[in-house]
């Protein structure tokens, strides 16, 4: 696609239920990223993916939370029983390369509510 | 980590009028962004921008990376300008983006 999607737009769920949020990057970027954004704040970074590996997942908040991306392009962010204090907004980006032309662009997000 | 600073937190202005949001950040940056953030959150590229002086349109920014700031200048604002606008860095030593906290831009008609 011409843009990062992301899917589903808006996820309720209860608390304690597993979840898993979807990215599908811009076609040719091998640097992925994961933010969260809460509400009056700016987006926070959770992990970040080259290729297909995990370079940096130092922003994970606890084990609670997961993401992979097993081909180099779709990326799926897991949280495994969710609390309400999961609730934001989770963004994903995309860029041509980690370093360089580092032009990073981000998808519409998905709405967490965890009730 | 690096530290990213914003100001004005906040800004109303009338319709019309022009502005200058700031973006402070503490270490050396590989990479810059300005970000407007839209009424349904969607986070639009407005300048990458590592350095020197960029236009598009009633907008512009400057970096100058030496000094650790950057500007983004609005002219002639209107009312649909209106939003969050984010700076966001990539430190040299990392990946990662770091954001300031944002400019909540008021522009009333």
């Amino acid at each position: 696609g011409a843009g990062v999607s992301q899917t589903p737009s808006n996820k309720v769920t209860e608390k304690g239920k597993y979840v898993e949020l979807r990215c599908d990057p811009i076609s040719g970027h091998t640097a992925l990223y994961w933010y969260r954004q809460s509400l009056g704040q700016g987006p926070e970074f959770l992990i970040y993916f080259q290729g297909t590996g995990a370079a940096d997942d130092s922003g994970l908040p606890n084990d609670r939370f997961f993401a992979v991306r097993p081909e180099g392009s779709v990326s799926t962010l897991k949280i495994q029983r969710t609390e309400r204090g999961d609730s934001a907004v989770y963004l994903c980006a995309s860029s041509l390369y980690p370093r360089g032309n580092t032009e990073a662009f981000f998808g519409q997000g998905t709405r967490l509510t965890v009730v | 980590g690096i530290q990213v600073e914003q100001s004005p937190p906040d800004l109303i202005l009338q319709e019309g009028a022009n502005s200058t949001l700031r973006c402070n950040f503490s270490d050396s940056v590989n990479n810059l962004q300005w970000f407007h953030q839209n009424p349904w959150g969607q986070l639009i590229n407005l300048f990458y921008i590592p350095s020197g002086t960029k236009q598009n349109g009633r907008l512009s920014a400057t970096t100058v990376a030496t000094e650790r700031y950057s500007l983004l200048y609005i002219s002639s604002s209107q009312t649909t300008d209106s939003g969050v606008y984010f700076c966001a860095v990539q430190e040299t030593s990392g990946s990662r983006l770091t954001f300031g906290e944002g400019t909540q831009l008021t522009v009333n008609p």
